[in-house]
């Protein structure tokens, strides 16, 4: 069985760092086919891709938010890792990891249940 | 990046209708485009991928089409559970993944 769950503070201040940790099961990090992608929603807002890593530590990010994220992944932890510098009150969101299956096929069958992230002072 | 535009955003309708939202994409994209349902206080469902696969347990009554720049999303008979906000995503370019607005399907 399948399964992602993320982790991290549900409050952060502006300007800090947010760190987000997705621990995966029922599939391996080092699987050479599928990855691990971050995605983002504010509250009553679209879905915004973010970033995402396959097993042979290939990333890519997202264009406009490129400067200020880094993913990783510790596989023997099945955990890949977030994180978002200089936070901002517009990046409030419920923040999702989900699964890509297979490379070439850039889309999420299975996804985490989400943890809302609140940027306030 | 390439954007995605779906319409309507807001779509009522009642039990038993056929429904078609449009995802149109900024630049050809071949087939490669997924959609996703989500229900309020959810993460996001896989439907469809590559514009027309569906995926496994998905309902028969939904279904995908298209290629290159328009794509639609049907469901033949709309259910009461299918009542949530659709989403469109293109997989086209790896390195910058996209999703539409969204359409909300609501009971009218």
């Amino acid at each position: 069985q399948v399964t992602l769950k993320e982790s991290g503070p549900v409050l952060v201040k502006p300007t800090e760092t947010l760190t987000l940790t997705c621990t995966v099961s029922g599939f391996s990090l080092s699987n050479a086919r599928m990855g691990v992608s971050w995605i983002r929603q504010p509250p009553g807002k679209a879905l915004e891709w973010l970033a995402h890593i396959f097993s042979n530590d290939e990333k890519s990010y997202s264009t406009s938010l490129k400067s200020r994220l880094t993913i990783s992944k510790d596989t023997s932890k099945s955990q890949v890792v977030l994180t978002m510098t200089n936070m901002d009150p517009v990046d409030t969101a419920t923040y999702y990891c989900a699964r890509i299956p297979s490379r070439g096929s850039y889309y999420f069958d299975y996804w985490g249940q989400g943890t809302l992230v609140t940027v306030s002072s | 990046d390439i954007q995605l535009t779906q319409s309507p955003s807001f779509l009522s309708a009642s039990v038993g209708d056929r429904v078609t939202i449009t995802c149109r994409a900024s630049q050809g994209i071949s087939s490669y485009l997924a959609w996703y349902q989500q229900k309020p206080g959810k993460a996001p469902k896989l439907l469809i991928y590559a514009a027309s696969t569906l995926q496994s347990g998905v309902p028969s009554r939904f279904s995908g089409s298209g290629s290159g720049t328009e794509f639609t999303l049907t469901i033949s008979s709309l259910q009461p559970e299918d009542f949530a906000t659709y989403y469109c995503q293109q997989l086209n370019s790896y390195l910058a993944l996209t999703f539409g607005g969204g359409t909300k399907v609501e009971i009218k």
